[in-house]
């Protein structure tokens, strides 16, 4: 079955750093999304991605985040020049276009951000 | 404004019990998508169920079922005959309006989860 998959599993960064994080979406999907779970809290939106630009953001994804589509497959997250409270659980999610922008987002297994 | 909410932030229950997670929403759209997803120990999320604004019918997936009331805002999550491999956090999700341009977006906006534990 297909799936989202997302590297690395565990970043470890100092203060300061950039970090990209990487994401494979399902191969038909066109809607892509970057979400983050502060640990022991809820999932928080980030941004939303579509058409090779972003569709939404939430008042956290700042001038440090960007994200980018380098090629077919990849979606990527950045953040610039990270801080300590950025340390998270970031999910990369995508959905299907044939249903419109409501379809059940599929996420990947997150990428545990460590920010010393 | 669109807010999730689910009040029991831990249940307790001993396998083979019924056991209800509660979700009430608000939103000011007439027309949204509820969700509710399944985030076990090893962290991943799992989606369980889909449901639109209007679609009120009650459904059940084996020992899952949804009963959603637009009356009172609430999109509830049953598991009957609970085993051990049910225990995970559970959210309930709402989606986000289109934009008013049209454009494309569906971020869901989460409750802060039920952490369900099942006991042998």
């Amino acid at each position: 079955e297909p799936e989202v998959t997302q590297t690395p599993s565990h970043q470890v960064t100092q203060m300061g750093q950039e970090v990209i994080l990487r994401c494979v979406p399902i191969s038909n999907h066109l809607y892509f999304y970057w979400y983050r779970q502060i640990l022991g809290q809820k999932v928080e939106f980030l941004v939303s991605f579509y058409n090779n630009e972003i569709s939404e953001k939430s008042e956290i994804f700042d001038d440090q985040f960007s994200v980018e589509r380098p090629d077919g497959s990849n979606f990527t997250l950045k953040i610039r020049s990270t801080k300590l409270e950025d340390s998270a659980m970031y999910f990369c999610a995508s959905s299907e276009i044939e249903r419109g922008p409501h379809n059940e987002q599929f996420f990947g297994p997150g990428t545990r951000l460590t920010v010393l | 404004a669109q807010k999730v909410t689910q009040a029991q932030t831990e249940i307790s229950v001993v396998e083979k019990e019924d056991v209800t997670l509660d979700c009430v929403y608000e939103t000011r759209d007439t027309t949204y998508y509820l969700f509710w997803y399944k985030q076990p120990p090893s962290g991943e999320l799992v989606f369980l169920i889909r449901r639109n604004s209007f679609d009120e019918q009650n459904e059940i997936s084996g020992r899952y079922s949804w009963n959603f009331q637009k009356s009172t805002s609430s999109f509830n999550f049953t598991i009957t005959a609970s085993q051990v491999v049910d225990s995970a956090v559970y959210f309930c999700a709402l989606s986000g309006p289109l934009m008013n341009y049209g454009g494309a977006t569906n971020k869901l906006i989460f409750g802060t989860g039920t952490l369900l534990a099942v006991q042998p």
